[in-house]
């Protein structure tokens, strides 16, 4: 599979919410619900933000939220803040029961 | 809680092979997968397959079938991961991460191996 389509970057200003896209096809995306979203600083393992497109793991801020139409998933931060400053990846199940992720987005906080 | 402690960094030669291990402690993984996932130098997360704990059946991604070989030892509750025929693109660091059954989660995640394959 190919890796899902996200933007290069994406910055703000604290306080404000910002939105990252991850296109797939119909093959992942489209046809299951298990689009999940990983933060990741320089030097560190990924850690789950986002689980089954919306779903928000335990112990993980209320600012970060997921949707889903079509084949392109979302993950939204609001109130954006310093310590949000990391890669963000999306990762789709897909297909003959892989994953596949997406090609990361760079969050900066301006 | 799940802890992952994976073995050190490797240095390959090209055409070599290299087995990684990740040692998992703190919690009985039943009805777990885990999952392999490397990062080259300064690029994104490529996905390579997952193990199922319980019972041994595993699924590669399509690129990864022909040298990629995940295995799980229970009794010492450690996975591993052995990759063939190694070129320079394979230099990467390489996870692996558990993700309880039918969650699509990756809740836990090893601290990363370093594999660098130069002549």
């Amino acid at each position: 599979q190919s890796a899902l389509t996200q933007p290069a970057s994406v910055s703000g200003s604290p306080g404000q919410s910002i939105t990252i896209s991850c296109t797939g096809t119909s093959s992942n995306v489209g046809s299951h619900n298990r689009v999940s979203w990983y933060q990741q600083h320089p030097g560190k393992a990924p850690k789950v933000v986002i689980s089954e497109v919306s779903k928000r793991p335990s112990g993980v801020s209320n600012r970060f939220s997921g949707s889903k139409s079509g084949n392109t998933a979302s993950l939204t931060i609001s109130g954006l803040q310093a310590e949000d400053e990391a890669d963000y990846f999306c990762c789709s199940y897909g297909d003959g029961d892989t994953y596949v992720f997406g090609t990361g987005t760079k969050v900066t906080v301006l | 809680q799940v802890q992952l402690v994976q073995s050190g960094a490797e240095v390959k030669n090209p055409g070599a092979s290299v087995k990684v291990s990740c040692k998992a402690s703190g919690y009985t993984l039943t009805d777990y997968y885990m999952h392999w996932v490397r990062q080259a130098p300064g690029q994104g997360l490529e996905w390579m397959g997952w193990i199922n704990l319980n019972s041994g059946d595993t699924k590669y991604a399509q690129r990864f079938q022909d040298t990629f070989i995940m295995t799980w030892d229970t009794s010492i509750t450690t996975a591993y991961m052995e990759l063939t025929s190694l070129k320079s693109d394979d230099t990467a660091v390489y996870f692996c991460a558990a993700e309880p059954g039918g969650t699509s989660r990756n809740d836990h995640w090893g601290q990363g191996t370093l594999v660098t394959v130069s002549s």
